[in-house]
């Protein structure tokens, strides 16, 4: 299996909706991501889970939450977002540089995305 | 820090024309370099890598050779195909983290 799994793949909510994406992979990767894509831009990297732990936020704002419970799932809940956190946010996993090395054999392995629209 | 440069295009072909687009790096030390490919509404999927000086990259027809001097990672096909209109995304990492992405170029071919 070497697929990394994102759903859903559409979602619309209000500012004051709560909702969640959820990202899946089991290809035992230990580093799990999600990247933030606007249009015509390339991915920008919000967080980064290490052996399930956090370990890069990027200054995102806090009505973004992400969560990893496990070493195959990462969740990221959603709270009174704005229109402007619309975009195209994809999940990606490595296998994290303890197992990876440094002879760079790690790489990011994206799921399909999940298309955010904020009304 | 680190950084990605690439053409932006977009870049419009015709269908077995031959394609280069071109990508440099900054960055200190000797990062993995990447080539990632995305098609329209989907993901970002590996093209192809090379993670030390003069290893080539290869993949679907495409090639790219890490150059240490030029700090060059640049994409090329002999005979593109319309099914490889997508963006193209250059990047770095170092010890397969903190991935540095080039803004990415758009290529159309026409058949």
């Amino acid at each position: 299996d070497t697929e990394v799994t994102q759903t859903p793949k559409h979602l619309v909510m209000g500012m004051t909706n709560k909702k969640s994406l959820k990202c899946e992979q089991h290809m035992g990767h230990r580093a799990m991501y999600w990247y933030k894509q606007k249009a015509k831009k390339p991915p920008e990297l919000m967080f980064v889970y290490s052996y399930e732990k956090l370990s890069i936020n990027e200054s995102v704002p806090s009505r973004f939450s992400p969560e990893c419970p496990n070493s195959s799932l990462l969740n990221l809940h959603l709270h009174a977002l704005q229109p402007e956190d619309s975009a195209l946010y994809l999940c990606a996993s490595s296998q994290g540089m303890l197992a990876g090395g440094p002879s760079g054999a790690n790489v990011l392995t994206f799921g399909a995305g999940s298309r955010l629209t904020v009304l | 820090g680190n950084s990605v440069t690439q053409m932006e295009g977009p870049v419009t072909l015709s269908e077995e024309a031959f394609l280069t687009i071109n990508c440099t790096y900054t960055a200190t030390g000797y990062p993995s370099l990447f080539w990632y490919v995305q098609y329209p509404g989907e993901g970002l999927q590996l093209l192809l890598k090379a993670t030390k000086a003069d290893d080539k990259g290869s993949n679907k027809g495409f090639e790219a050779t890490y150059r240490k001097e030029t700090t060059s990672f640049h994409l090329e096909k002999g005979s593109v195909q319309v099914s490889d209109s997508a963006v193209y995304f250059c990047a770095l990492s170092f010890y397969g983290q903190n991935f540095v992405f080039g803004p990415g170029t758009r290529l159309s071919v026409l058949p």
